[in-house]
């Protein structure tokens, strides 16, 4: 297993572009969770899913957000009519239950112009 | 509301120095805290995770420790290398009604000096 994968690593677009971005975690983990990060701050958590069923979200995320995990396996975010406020490293991470170690992807830059 | 603190901000030693990275937390009650590092524009690498009922996690040249009646946690790093520069991120897990939400501190970036 090669660890928690996140696609694409970099994503520029234009304000009111509507952007998507996969995440694949470590197979077998049943957690799932999204953050946002900008410079100089550490992750805030958005959402997170305990196989396909989406627990709790927060305050973040807004109606132009959503997140899906619809088999249970690989997630997707994605942002509707995107606002330079939303420029920042998205983050994925998964763990085996729901208080273990979580485990982080690359991320995805996402830079809106 | 779970607040995480980590002081200082930012600290630089010189190589073989062993340092000391603080974390405060308001909220006593989690399940749970992880130490992160993140080099610069990576994600992040899960260094400990200390659960709530031990009081101190070693690997390697790392020891993290735990109080949470007084919500601190210290994380050590013995003899410092330059490949140690870096990031260092503390993350409480706790209830916050009835899910399992992990709060960051703003991290402490680290740089030894060979």
């Amino acid at each position: 297993d090669t660890g928690v994968s996140q696609n694409p690593r970099h994503k520029i677009t234009k304000r009111g572009q509507n952007v998507t971005f996969r995440c694949d975690p470590i197979s077998e983990h049943n957690r799932l969770y999204w953050y946002r990060q900008t410079l100089g701050q550490g992750p805030e958590f958005l959402t997170y899913f305990q196989n396909e069923a989406q627990l709790e979200k927060s305050r973040l995320l807004s109606d132009r957000f959503s997140a899906e995990r619809p088999k249970g396996s690989f997630s997707t975010l994605e942002i509707q009519r995107t606002e330079q406020g939303d420029s920042a490293m998205y983050l994925c991470a998964s763990s085996l239950d729901g208080v273990g170690t979580q485990y982080f992807g690359p991320g995805t830059r996402l830079t809106v112009l | 509301k779970q607040e995480v603190t980590q002081i200082p901000a930012a600290l630089s030693v010189p190589e073989g120095e062993n340092l000391v990275l603080n974390c405060s937390f308001t909220d006593s009650a989690i399940y749970n805290l992880q130490w992160f590092r993140q080099d610069p524009g990576k994600g992040l690498t899960s260094l400990l995770l200390i659960q709530s009922s031990q009081r101190e996690q070693t690997s390697g040249r790392l020891n993290a420790s735990l109080d949470k009646s007084s919500g601190r946690s210290t994380l050590y790093i013995a003899a410092s290398q330059p490949g140690d520069s870096a990031t260092y991120l503390c993350a409480v897990q706790g209830d916050s009604g009835g899910y399992q939400k992990v709060t960051f501190g703003t991290g402490t970036k680290l740089q030894v000096i060979p």
